[in-house]
């Protein structure tokens, strides 16, 4: 089956203490992208990935990293997070990027820091 | 900047009203247009997009959404709703213009539609 999945779902953690939000896909796609969504602010983009190694910011990339080291995965790094991170994250994959095919989300991760 | 306006935060109908969502964008250029529907506890899927060609695009569940250049918008329309349709709508758009970075996919804040039956 064809899907994103992202790990953890749910993630309460405390202010500093640096945490990994995994993301794969099984598609073979080659765009990747992280966003958060926030009550009355929709979704934002915070990086994107056009391809293995080539990664650029998003809208909101403050304090956040990203790596793609692979195609399929796209991995999320809060070296230290804040409680103005507390969000609903969200993966999301692309065959490409070139003609705007539609994007493929997971099922979203939710990190509380304290 | 780019930005993409929904105007309506949220929208209350009871079931077979007919939904109008407005979709405004700035700047003008070659757009991708996208909606995409969140119901409560899930993840966005994609109810319809515009590439290129006909205005007027259907997609799935019975949606529909008309492109007019002119005015920057993308609205999403439904002629009868169902309580099923209770969820949050985002609208979204890919700008394709040498001048700024065409690779971002901008989302309006979205609109929350209640059916009530």
């Amino acid at each position: 089956e064809a899907q994103v999945t992202q790990n953890p779902r749910y993630l309460i953690t405390v202010t500093g203490k640096k945490l990994t939000v995994t993301c794969s896909q099984n598609m073979n796609h080659e765009y990747m992208s992280w966003y958060r969504q926030d009550p009355g602010l929709g979704l934002r983009q915070i990086y994107y990935s056009m391809n293995v190694e080539v990664t650029d910011k998003g809208d909101v990339p403050e304090g956040y990293k990203v790596s793609r080291k692979e195609k399929r995965n796209f991995p999320l790094i809060l070296e230290s997070p804040s409680p103005n991170q507390t969000s609903l994250y969200f993966c999301a994959s692309s065959l490409s990027w070139g003609r705007g095919e539609p994007q493929h989300f997971g099922d979203g991760t939710r990190l509380s820091i304290l | 900047a780019q930005s993409v306006s929904q105007h309506n935060h949220h929208v209350i109908l009871s079931e077979a009203a007919s939904l109008e969502l407005g979709c405004n964008y700035s700047y003008g250029g070659t757009v991708n247009l996208f909606w995409y529907v969140q119901y409560p506890g899930q993840h966005l899927q994609l109810l319809l997009k515009y590439f290129s060609g006909d205005p007027l695009v259907k997609g799935i569940k019975g949606f529909e959404a008309e492109f007019i250049k002119s005015k920057f918008s993308f609205n999403l329309r439904k002629p009868s709703v169902q309580w099923s349709d209770t969820a949050e709508y985002f609208c979204a758009v890919k700008w394709t213009v040498l001048s700024y970075n065409t690779d971002k996919l901008i989302f309006g804040t979205g609109t929350r539609l209640q059916v009530f039956p």
